[in-house]
């Protein structure tokens, strides 16, 4: 199993600022996941970040407003920028098992609040 | 219609009790089902997968799939206090693509 530790736990910020959020893992992976869980929602997946490529975006999300880097087999990071208060919500990175597919190991998430 | 429909709860069940949990989907093409737990302020963790018809049995844990009618379930015996969480079905296509519930908050009343 994968380790994933997630910063900041929560934040609290001011309509139309950015804010970086950052997963780190304890082993390297090829693809890691942004998701984000909104209250009352699903899980919603937000964009596959890859090692060495550009990240690949769901419909829905574009890369000016969720930009995200990827700089190494074990880290990546995910802004939300020119936020909003609809932008509330737990963002969440995730990597999947290489042996079980059907197995993604989840971050705490990052919960975020936006006045 | 969405493609994964899951009754957020919250579902109150007292120590001890048979817990169900299910969900409905539209998409035929989904051939892989999952069921995770998500503790408050954690992420989600995996507790059973399956990919056929039928039951899948796991400790206290069941998993049963119908395609036909296009429904799986969670069964959880024997209820303990420490199971209280969100349960969140997931199901998975061809093109890995990942669809979540939105989660059944379930509390075990000791």
């Amino acid at each position: 199993s994968a380790v994933i530790s997630q910063k900041p736990s929560r934040d609290i910020c001011q309509r139309g600022t950015s804010l970086t959020i950052q997963c780190q893992v304890d082993s390297q992976v090829t693809m890691m996941f942004w998701y984000r869980q909104q209250p009352g929602q699903s899980l919603t997946l937000i964009a596959t970040a890859n090692q060495g490529s550009e990240a690949t975006y769901e419909s829905g999300f574009v890369i000016d407003k969720f930009p995200i880097s990827r700089p190494n087999l074990t880290f990546s990071t995910l802004t939300v920028s020119n936020m909003s208060p609809e932008d509330s919500s737990i963002y969440l990175c995730s990597v999947p098992d290489g042996l079980i597919l059907n197995e993604q190991f989840f971050g705490p998430g990052t919960r975020l609040t936006v006045l | 219609q969405k493609e994964v429909e899951q009754d957020p709860g919250p579902l109150s069940v007292p120590e001890g009790a048979i817990v169900s949990l299910n969900c409905t989907y539209s998409n035929s093409a989904f051939q892989y089902f999952m069921w995770y737990r998500q503790y408050s302020r954690k992420g989600p963790e995996l507790l059973m997968y399956t990919y056929s018809s039928g039951n899948k049995e796991d400790g206290r844990f069941t998993a049963q799939v119908d395609k036909s009618s296009k429904y799986i379930s969670l069964f959880i015996r024997d209820s303990q206090p420490s199971d209280s969480a969100t349960y969140l079905c997931a199901m998975r296509s061809r093109d890995d693509k990942i669809i979540f519930g939105k989660g059944t908050r379930l509390h075990i009343l000791p």
